[in-house]
């Protein structure tokens, strides 16, 4: 498509269930990262795939978040058993791999954990 | 790692006056410089980038910004702000070697232009 989308762009949880938050990159994109948005902390990087290899998950804040990304294109950020602390607007971002080649980032999914 | 510092919160500022945005980063190595503006209820958008060459760079909508190594700063500026130009905008900045692939931001300036 002409830009990142994302989806939902929004989601009301009860804490303890589990979310699942889609994002589709620009075609041909071989980057592809997600961020969070939180109130007073800013953005923040969670987790990056690049083609084939093995992602970077350096920035995932526990083991209930982890993310996929199937075929080199679509991705999934999947959080568990969510607390209310996971309430923020998570941003993907795809970008075309070359160094220094600048995000481009979706509209975000504003996640609220009752 | 980075880290980038926008010491500025809130920046006012009366339409068609200038405005200078302030950023500092950090970093043991060469660095990418990025400045993101994000309009109310709408996603990030890329204003300009730094990756070599001229230490001044030019962006979209008359904003301009100027790399300084000696002081680790990517201030952003332009001469005559317009109302539209309410948005908080965000600094960035990324490591040049392998590996270092994700953002680092700052926190944010909120800019009001006022009538």
């Amino acid at each position: 498509g002409a830009g990142v989308s994302q989806s939902p762009s929004n989601k009301v949880t009860e804490k303890g269930k589990d979310v699942e938050l889609r994002c589709d990159p620009i075609s041909g994109h071989t980057a592809l990262y997600w961020y969070r948005q939180s109130l007073g902390q800013g953005l923040e990087f969670l987790i990056y795939f690049q083609g084939n290899s093995a992602p970077d998950k350096s920035g995932l804040p526990s083991d209930r978040f982890s993310a996929e990304r199937t075929g080199g294109s679509v991705s999934t950020l999947t959080i568990q058993r969510t607390q209310q602390e996971d309430s923020a607007v998570y941003l993907c971002a795809s970008s075309a791999g070359l160094a220094g080649g600048p995000h481009f980032f979706g509209p975000g999914t504003r996640l609220t954990v009752l | 790692a980075q880290s980038v510092t926008q010491l500025d919160s809130q920046v006012p500022v009366f339409e068609e006056a200038p405005v200078e945005l302030r950023c500092n980063y950090s970093s043991s190595v060469s660095v990418y410089l990025f400045w993101y503006v994000q309009y109310p209820n709408q996603g990030l958008q890329l204003l300009l980038k730094y990756l070599s060459g001229s230490t001044l760079v030019k962006g979209i909508n008359g904003f301009e910004a100027e790399f300084n190594k000696s002081q680790t700063s990517f201030h952003l500026r332009k001469p005559s702000v317009h109302i539209s130009d309410t948005a908080e905008y965000f600094c960035a900045v990324r490591g040049r070697g392998t590996g270092a692939n994700n953002l680092f931001f700052g926190t944010g300036t909120r800019l009001t232009v006022i009538p």
